[in-house]
């Protein structure tokens, strides 16, 4: 059971936005830079979101993140097929001090 | 920019132990520290444990146990990550990263008698 909470799942039609939300709590999402990835099993993650809303260079403005108290969202708007992955998010609990990640979400664009 | 380059893939036996490479380049190596993560078949990202390049002092995941050891050699730039008494479902995707951003490609470990 992880830690930070994410939907397992979540859908929309191409074009369409979606979002994913990373819920936790004070000692991590409330208190520390929330991380957003995708990834592909088998390949290396690929950090969309750091810092809790910015984008590294390469990623476009399709994705957006925003956090708030002890939540995270991640956004993506124009959904195309490649967008299918799953979606991590994660971030520092300052009191376990140890690295949390969500379960993952897995996106289909229909 | 950040490098970040592991070894290759191991195939181990049961109870045996198995060090996985890092080496880093293209950056302050005492600037960021470095988590190891890890992702078994069908299952989702799992942080192993993170290590402070400067001092070298490290804290894994008490789901461990006290099996995992993450050392650095300063010399060579080098991160690594041990796990021994392996079980089957040690069988993963290991990665380091710096600060959770940069990746290195991963190594696969498959246990397995």
């Amino acid at each position: 059971q992880s830690v930070l909470t994410q939907p397992p799942s979540v859908s929309a039609a191409p074009g369409q936005k979606v979002t994913i939300s990373c819920s936790g709590s004070s000692s991590n999402v409330g208190s520390n830079f929330v991380t957003w990835y995708q990834h592909l099993p088998g390949t290396v993650p690929k950090l969309l979101i750091y810092e809790n809303n910015k984008r590294p260079s390469g990623i476009p403005d399709r994705f957006s993140a925003s956090k708030s108290a002890t939540s995270a969202t991640l956004a993506i708007t124009g959904l195309q097929t490649g967008d299918e992955a799953d979606y991590y998010c994660g971030t520092w609990d300052s009191s376990l001090n140890v690295g949390v990640f969500g379960g993952g979400t897995k996106l289909t664009v229909l | 920019q950040v490098h970040l380059v592991q070894s290759g893939a191991e195939v181990k036996e049961p109870g045996a132990s198995v060090k996985v490479s890092c080496k880093a380049s293209g950056y302050s190596f005492t600037s960021n520290y470095v988590h190891w993560v890890r992702q078994a078949p069908g299952q989702g990202l799992e942080w192993m444990g993170i290590i402070n390049p400067s001092g070298g002092t490290a804290t894994d995941a008490r789901k461990f146990q006290g099996r995992v050891t993450l050392t650095r050699d300063t010399s060579t730039t080098t991160f690594y990550m041990e796990l021994t008494s392996l079980r089957s479902e040690d069988s993963a995707l290991y990665y380091c990263t710096t600060d959770l951003v940069n990746w290195g490609q991963g190594t696969m470990v498959t246990v397995s008698s």
